[in-house]
Protein backbone atom coordinates (compact mmCIF):
# COMPACT_ATOMS: atom_id res chain seq x y z
CA UNK A 1 0.00 0.00 0.00
CA UNK A 2 2.98 2.39 -0.71
CA UNK A 3 0.91 4.81 -3.44
CA UNK A 4 4.07 7.87 -4.18
CA UNK A 5 7.31 7.45 -2.09
CA UNK A 6 9.55 10.27 -2.49
CA UNK A 7 13.18 9.94 -1.50
CA UNK A 8 14.78 11.39 0.16
CA UNK A 9 12.76 13.31 2.63
CA UNK A 10 15.13 15.89 3.81
CA UNK A 11 18.43 17.25 2.17
CA UNK A 12 20.53 20.36 2.70
CA UNK A 13 22.56 21.24 -0.42
CA UNK A 14 25.54 24.35 -1.11
CA UNK A 15 25.24 26.38 -3.91
CA UNK A 16 26.06 24.84 -6.86
CA UNK A 17 25.64 21.23 -5.90
CA UNK A 18 24.15 19.08 -7.98
CA UNK A 19 21.02 16.08 -6.44
CA UNK A 20 18.27 13.95 -7.94
CA UNK A 21 15.18 13.45 -6.43
CA UNK A 22 13.37 10.26 -7.10
CA UNK A 23 9.62 9.90 -7.40
CA UNK A 24 8.65 5.97 -7.46
CA UNK A 25 4.78 5.39 -7.95
CA UNK A 26 3.29 1.59 -7.86
CA UNK A 27 -0.20 2.67 -8.94
CA UNK A 28 0.62 1.56 -12.50
CA UNK A 29 -0.28 5.24 -13.35
CA UNK A 30 0.39 7.36 -16.67
CA UNK A 31 1.27 10.49 -15.42
CA UNK A 32 3.26 11.92 -13.30
CA UNK A 33 4.37 15.28 -11.82
CA UNK A 34 6.71 17.30 -9.77
CA UNK A 35 5.48 19.97 -7.33
CA UNK A 36 7.31 22.69 -5.13
CA UNK A 37 5.65 24.72 -2.47
CA UNK A 38 7.25 27.78 -0.80
CA UNK A 39 6.28 28.91 2.63
CA UNK A 40 2.51 30.16 2.73
CA UNK A 41 2.07 29.65 -1.15
CA UNK A 42 0.33 26.68 -3.12
CA UNK A 43 1.60 23.65 -4.92
CA UNK A 44 3.69 25.27 -8.56
CA UNK A 45 4.15 22.67 -11.08
CA UNK A 46 7.48 22.05 -12.16
CA UNK A 47 7.21 19.27 -14.80
CA UNK A 48 4.89 16.77 -15.49
CA UNK A 49 5.05 13.69 -17.61
CA UNK A 50 2.40 11.57 -19.35
CA UNK A 51 3.86 8.27 -20.04
CA UNK A 52 6.92 6.80 -19.96
CA UNK A 53 9.81 8.54 -21.95
CA UNK A 54 8.02 11.77 -22.16
CA UNK A 55 8.34 14.91 -19.96
CA UNK A 56 7.23 18.33 -20.39
CA UNK A 57 7.21 22.03 -18.52
CA UNK A 58 4.83 23.13 -16.19
CA UNK A 59 4.31 27.17 -15.01
CA UNK A 60 8.31 27.06 -13.49
CA UNK A 61 11.36 24.26 -14.97
CA UNK A 62 13.94 26.56 -14.97
CA UNK A 63 16.16 25.36 -13.28
CA UNK A 64 15.32 21.47 -13.44
CA UNK A 65 15.35 18.60 -15.40
CA UNK A 66 13.55 15.14 -15.87
CA UNK A 67 13.35 11.92 -16.81
CA UNK A 68 10.77 8.96 -17.08
CA UNK A 69 13.14 6.34 -18.33
CA UNK A 70 10.59 4.13 -16.11
CA UNK A 71 6.57 4.05 -15.76
CA UNK A 72 6.83 3.95 -12.25
CA UNK A 73 9.47 6.13 -11.67
CA UNK A 74 9.89 10.23 -12.27
CA UNK A 75 13.26 11.50 -11.82
CA UNK A 76 13.82 15.44 -10.91
CA UNK A 77 16.87 17.36 -11.29
CA UNK A 78 18.99 20.20 -9.77
CA UNK A 79 22.22 20.22 -12.20
CA UNK A 80 23.96 23.75 -9.76
CA UNK A 81 21.49 24.22 -6.62
CA UNK A 82 20.56 27.91 -6.15
CA UNK A 83 19.11 29.60 -3.01
CA UNK A 84 16.14 30.27 -4.39
CA UNK A 85 15.38 26.49 -5.04
CA UNK A 86 14.92 26.02 -1.44
CA UNK A 87 11.66 24.64 -0.78
CA UNK A 88 9.50 21.03 -0.67
CA UNK A 89 9.04 19.11 -3.67
CA UNK A 90 5.75 17.35 -4.06
CA UNK A 91 5.52 14.53 -6.40
CA UNK A 92 2.43 13.19 -7.61
CA UNK A 93 0.93 10.44 -10.09
CA UNK A 94 -2.51 10.17 -11.51
CA UNK A 95 -3.88 7.46 -14.44
CA UNK A 96 -5.53 10.67 -16.13
CA UNK A 97 -8.88 10.18 -17.00
CA UNK A 98 -9.96 11.41 -13.21
CA UNK A 99 -7.47 13.68 -13.46
CA UNK A 100 -7.47 12.64 -9.10
CA UNK A 101 -3.87 12.97 -7.92
CA UNK A 102 -2.39 11.19 -5.18
CA UNK A 103 0.67 12.45 -3.67
CA UNK A 104 4.02 11.95 -2.13
CA UNK A 105 4.91 12.99 1.35
CA UNK A 106 7.30 15.60 -0.06
CA UNK A 107 11.43 16.39 0.20
CA UNK A 108 12.30 19.16 1.69
CA UNK A 109 15.67 20.94 0.32
CA UNK A 110 17.55 23.40 1.58
CA UNK A 111 20.02 25.17 -0.40
CA UNK A 112 22.58 27.25 1.52
CA UNK B 1 -8.05 27.64 -16.06
CA UNK B 2 -11.55 29.30 -14.11
CA UNK B 3 -10.20 31.51 -11.18
CA UNK B 4 -11.45 30.47 -7.77
CA UNK B 5 -11.61 32.44 -4.62
CA UNK B 6 -11.74 31.26 -1.11
CA UNK B 7 -11.65 32.60 2.67
CA UNK B 8 -7.97 32.41 3.95
CA UNK B 9 -9.10 30.94 6.98
CA UNK B 10 -12.30 29.61 8.97
CA UNK B 11 -12.90 27.59 12.93
CA UNK B 12 -15.02 24.92 13.25
CA UNK B 13 -15.66 23.48 16.97
CA UNK B 14 -14.93 19.91 17.01
CA UNK B 15 -17.67 17.54 16.01
CA UNK B 16 -20.09 20.68 14.03
CA UNK B 17 -20.11 20.65 10.58
CA UNK B 18 -17.32 22.89 8.51
CA UNK B 19 -18.80 24.66 5.75
CA UNK B 20 -15.97 25.89 3.39
CA UNK B 21 -17.22 27.90 0.53
CA UNK B 22 -15.57 28.70 -2.84
CA UNK B 23 -16.66 30.73 -5.68
CA UNK B 24 -15.62 30.32 -9.20
CA UNK B 25 -17.90 32.18 -11.46
CA UNK B 26 -16.05 31.64 -14.45
CA UNK B 27 -16.20 28.04 -14.60
CA UNK B 28 -16.87 26.34 -18.31
CA UNK B 29 -19.20 23.81 -18.65
CA UNK B 30 -16.88 20.79 -18.52
CA UNK B 31 -14.75 21.51 -16.00
CA UNK B 32 -15.26 19.85 -12.84
CA UNK B 33 -14.57 21.50 -9.18
CA UNK B 34 -12.53 19.98 -7.19
CA UNK B 35 -11.40 19.67 -3.47
CA UNK B 36 -8.07 18.63 -1.88
CA UNK B 37 -6.59 19.56 1.45
CA UNK B 38 -3.44 19.69 2.76
CA UNK B 39 -2.29 18.44 6.47
CA UNK B 40 0.56 20.37 8.00
CA UNK B 41 3.71 19.13 6.59
CA UNK B 42 2.22 16.42 4.68
CA UNK B 43 1.42 15.95 0.98
CA UNK B 44 -2.02 16.79 -0.53
CA UNK B 45 -4.77 14.89 -0.44
CA UNK B 46 -7.89 14.49 -2.79
CA UNK B 47 -11.24 14.85 -1.40
CA UNK B 48 -13.88 15.03 -3.33
CA UNK B 49 -14.83 15.86 -6.91
CA UNK B 50 -18.25 17.20 -9.14
CA UNK B 51 -19.74 18.81 -12.18
CA UNK B 52 -23.52 20.15 -11.42
CA UNK B 53 -25.03 17.45 -8.96
CA UNK B 54 -24.65 17.34 -4.98
CA UNK B 55 -21.70 14.71 -4.27
CA UNK B 56 -21.05 12.52 -1.21
CA UNK B 57 -18.39 9.93 -0.30
CA UNK B 58 -16.77 8.79 3.53
CA UNK B 59 -14.87 12.00 4.10
CA UNK B 60 -17.22 15.09 2.69
CA UNK B 61 -20.28 16.37 0.95
CA UNK B 62 -19.68 18.85 -2.34
CA UNK B 63 -22.87 21.10 -2.90
CA UNK B 64 -22.87 22.96 -6.32
CA UNK B 65 -25.27 26.04 -7.00
CA UNK B 66 -27.24 25.80 -9.52
CA UNK B 67 -25.90 27.99 -11.96
CA UNK B 68 -22.36 26.19 -10.71
CA UNK B 69 -21.28 29.28 -9.65
CA UNK B 70 -20.24 28.70 -6.20
CA UNK B 71 -19.97 25.32 -4.37
CA UNK B 72 -19.39 24.43 -0.36
CA UNK B 73 -17.68 21.35 1.09
CA UNK B 74 -19.12 20.36 3.80
CA UNK B 75 -17.13 17.83 6.40
CA UNK B 76 -20.13 16.95 8.43
CA UNK B 77 -18.50 15.92 12.12
CA UNK B 78 -15.33 17.89 12.09
CA UNK B 79 -12.63 16.57 14.21
CA UNK B 80 -9.32 17.77 15.07
CA UNK B 81 -7.77 15.84 12.14
CA UNK B 82 -9.73 17.45 9.83
CA UNK B 83 -7.47 20.94 10.73
CA UNK B 84 -5.52 21.87 7.57
CA UNK B 85 -5.45 24.00 4.05
CA UNK B 86 -8.52 23.19 2.23
CA UNK B 87 -8.00 24.12 -2.05
CA UNK B 88 -11.20 24.37 -4.32
CA UNK B 89 -9.51 23.96 -7.60
CA UNK B 90 -11.82 23.78 -10.67
CA UNK B 91 -10.25 22.39 -13.92
CA UNK B 92 -11.58 19.90 -16.60
CA UNK B 93 -12.11 16.36 -16.07
CA UNK B 94 -9.60 14.48 -17.88
CA UNK B 95 -6.00 14.50 -19.96
CA UNK B 96 -3.06 15.61 -18.20
CA UNK B 97 -4.34 19.30 -17.26
CA UNK B 98 -2.65 20.06 -14.16
CA UNK B 99 -4.31 21.16 -11.05
CA UNK B 100 -3.35 24.90 -9.94
CA UNK B 101 -3.17 25.50 -6.33
CA UNK B 102 -4.37 28.78 -4.67
CA UNK B 103 -3.75 29.65 -1.34
CA UNK B 104 -6.97 27.86 -0.11
CA UNK B 105 -8.82 28.27 2.94
CA UNK B 106 -7.23 27.61 6.46
CA UNK B 107 -9.77 25.34 8.31
CA UNK B 108 -8.73 24.80 12.09
CA UNK B 109 -10.76 22.85 13.79
CA UNK B 110 -11.42 24.08 17.91
CA UNK B 111 -11.66 21.39 20.57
Amino acid sequence: NAGVTQTPKFRVLKTGQSMTLLCAQDMNHEYMYWYRQDPGMGLRLIHYSVGEGTTAKGEVPDGYNVSRLKKQNFLLGLESAAPSQTSVYFCASSRGEKNIQYFGAGTRLSVL
Amino acid sequence: DAKTTQPPSMDCAEGRAANLPCNHSTISGNEYVYWYRQIHSQGPQYIIHGLKNNETNEMASLIITEDRKSSTLILPHATLRDTAVYYCIVRANFGNEKLTFGTGTRLTIIP
